[in-house]
């Protein structure tokens, strides 16, 4: 148990639904993160956000849609995905996102796209 | 470009000691990390060297060579729970973590 939460763990969803995975960080952090992980492939940095502000955004298809309310809470909204999304995908958080602080995963959401 | 390379896979007994190197090219340097992932869960934090040499944590221990590019995660003991892939990644010049591919370790009774 790490300190952050994820949900749903499991995900199945068609390419025309629209589904939301949800983060949250009981940890007091000011960092929080969205991550992709394909096997084999290294961690995908998808979005950043410091303070509630997005600070990165790394070409990630529109079709992600990040949202960050307040500093413990991360959504990552999915629509019109398509079968090469299907990943884990894995939230963290961090005491900043510069610095030497590391990083607290949460277990991911493990997505299929049919 | 920015990249980590690690071992895709390695082998190692149980009780015996196992050294997991990684090298990196990337755009600055502000410290290395080590996470472990067992199948399945989340990355866990190891390590992290930001000046050069030897970081000891109890069985696990991590070496930073800057100019040279390079680190490795040692392990001591080992035990069947040590199972597990293993991270290496890189804070570049941007503070942005750039991350290797894992490498996946078996240990054999």
């Amino acid at each position: 148990e790490t300190g952050v939460t994820q949900t749903p763990r499991h995900l199945v969803m068609g390419m025309t639904n629209k589904k939301s995975l949800k983060c949250e960080q009981h940890l007091g952090h000011n960092a929080m993160y969205w991550y992709k992980q394909s096997a084999k492939k290294p961690l995908e940095l998808m979005f950043v956000y410091n303070f509630k502000e997005q600070t990165e955004n790394n070409s990630v298809p529109s079709r992600f849609s990040p949202e960050c309310p307040n500093s413990s809470h991360l959504f990552l909204h999915l629509h019109t995905l398509q079968p090469e999304d299907s990943a884990l995908y894995l939230c963290a958080s961090s005491q900043e996102s510069s610095g030497s602080s590391e990083q607290y995963f949460g277990p991911g959401t493990r997505l299929t796209v049919t | 470009g920015q990249n980590i390379d690690q071992p895709t896979e390695m082998t190692a007994t149980e009780g015996a000691i196992v050294q997991i190197n990684c090298t990196y090219q990337t755009s600055g340097f502000n410290g290395l990390f080590w996470y472990q992932q067992h199948a399945g869960e989340a990355p866990t934090f190891l390590s992290y060297n930001v000046l050069d040499g030897l970081e000891e944590k109890g069985r696990f221990s991590s070496f930073l060579s800057r100019s040279k590019g390079y680190s490795y995660l040692l392990l001591k003991e080992l035990q069947m729970k040590d199972s597990a892939s293993y991270l290496c990644a890189v804070r570049d010049s941007n503070y942005q973590l750039i991350w290797g591919a894992g490498t996946k370790l078996i240990i054999k009774p």
